[in-house]
């Protein structure tokens, strides 16, 4: 089972920052926190990850809580094709390649 | 970037036959490729996990005489979908993974349906 917990959905306006919230109040302290998207019809795309520290990147940003229960994906200025259901998973750093647990994940819409 | 190209991007083909789905990582070796399946309006679900030249480990509730997995290379693996029936009928998508890729890189998926 998932160990993440998002909205079902959510709407932004175009050239707004979306925020995108994820609970994970279970996970534990060797786990990191991924971000993936996917655009309809298509394989998931990788955003960014992080384990406690915040991190930005050319797509995003993550904020993680400092209890790390909780975290945040922003989109700062959300477009069109923005427009994707978004996944957050826990991901154990562990050796080698852990196999990713997909939950719900958040229906964003971006809107003209 | 890595780059992981998954063939055919959709297929129809009669309840029965087989069908096999191809997936390549482009620029870096895939140590372990995962296979997954993903019905309308639902999420992933991880059907297998496979190392190159290791027998494939597949979820509970898959089926490995019917979803065969081949990983014979280290850019190269690939799912046959044996005696398919229409309730395979879904969107399978691969993943590879690499120690030189950050995270875990996924194919454009394949939508097969199964008349």
């Amino acid at each position: 089972d998932a160990k993440t917990t998002q909205p079902t959905s959510m709407d932004c306006a175009e050239g707004r920052a979306a925020n995108l919230p994820c609970n994970h109040s279970t996970i534990s302290g060797n786990e990191y926190v991924y971000w993936y998207r996917q655009i309809h019809s298509q394989g998931p795309q990788y955003i960014i990850h992080g384990l406690k520290n915040n991190e930005t990147n050319e797509m995003a940003s993550l904020i993680i809580t400092e209890d790390r229960k909780s975290s945040t994906l922003i989109l700062p200025h959300a477009t069109l094709r923005d427009t994707a259901v978004y996944y957050c998973i826990a991901v154990p750093m562990n050796t080698g390649f852990q196999k990713l647990v997909f939950g719900t994940g958040t229906r964003l819409l971006v809107s003209p | 970037g890595a780059v992981v190209s998954q063939h055919p991007s959709w297929v129809i083909c009669k309840s029965g036959t087989s069908v096999k789905i191809e997936c390549r990582s482009l620029d870096f070796q895939a140590t372990t490729m995962f296979w997954y399946r993903q019905f309308p309006k639902q999420s992933l679900m991880l059907m297998a996990t496979s190392n190159e030249g290791s027998k494939a480990t597949y979820e509970q509730g898959v089926e490995k005489d019917k979803f065969l997995i081949n990983h014979a290379s280290l850019t190269l693996s690939t799912l046959t979908v044996t005696s398919a029936h229409p309730e395979d009928s879904s969107f399978y998508i691969c993943s590879a993974s690499s120690i030189t890729v950050y995270g875990y890189t996924f194919g454009s998926g394949t939508r097969l349906t199964v008349v």
